[in-house]
């Protein structure tokens, strides 16, 4: 039984290019949330979604990141036009229901580093 | 805006002795409050939840309470071990969100 999986584990990307990074929840799980983590600083929420639906992105930066979880596949968390800023551990996460009240599995993590 | 304050940010014990790591949040409308485990880069590991109504849980040597009245959660772990080496985070769930919000943890070390 599979837990969250994350690739890749560790990201290296020059400033202008693209970043995308994928989680595949647990089995069953049809909740993922994306945390990020920068140094020094705690998880901060990014965005919540269902399948083929955004729920809550209101922790995602307005201009160049996007987020989704299509029907079959992965979730993709992509990042356009990366800055030295972006650089931060992303963490994917999944629940089976709605995460009140339910525990949340991690992923390990991608490493974002931006050159 | 709700805030999570961890204390101490690091702590060194030797193998054996019971500790305490301490949360603190500013809104007490809080429906959860998680403790996750996270060693160096790998993922977290929640290791207890508690609900709003629960005054603590248990897990092993592992001890929680919440006072939700006062903002405040401790994290109790009798006879510490080299493997429970590791930074411990808080994690709190607002009433009708579903976001966490994160404490920058206690980094725990404890040396044989």
């Amino acid at each position: 039984n599979a837990g969250v999986m994350q690739n890749p584990r560790h990201l290296v990307r020059r400033r202008g290019q693209e970043a995308r990074l994928r989680c595949s929840p647990m089995k069953g799980h049809s909740h993922v949330y994306w945390y990020r983590q920068l140094p020094e600083e705690g998880l901060k929420f990014m965005v919540y979604l269902q399948k083929e639906n955004i729920i809550d992105e209101s922790g995602m930066p307005k201009e160049r990141f996007s987020a989704e979880f299509p029907k079959e596949g992965p979730s993709i968390l992509r990042i356009q036009q990366v800055v030295r800023g972006d650089s931060a551990a992303y963490f994917c996460a999944s629940s089976r229901d709605r995460a009140l009240g339910e525990k949340l599995f991690f992923g390990s993590g991608t490493q974002l580093s931006v050159l | 805006k709700q805030e999570v304050t961890q204390i101490p940010a690091a702590l060194s014990v030797p193998e054996g002795e019971n500790l305490v790591l301490n949360c603190s949040f500013t809104d007490s409308a809080i429906y959860n409050l998680q403790w996750f485990r996270q060693d160096p880069g790998k993922g977290l590991t929640s290791l207890l939840l508690i609900q709003s109504s629960q005054r603590e849980q248990t897990s092993g040597r592992l001890n929680a309470s919440l006072d939700k009245s006062s903002g405040r959660s401790t994290l109790y772990i009798a006879a510490s071990q080299p493997g429970d080496s590791a930074t411990y985070l808080c994690a709190v769930a607002q009433g009708g969100s579903e976001k966490l919000v994160f404490g920058k943890g206690t980094k725990l070390t404890v040396n044989p």
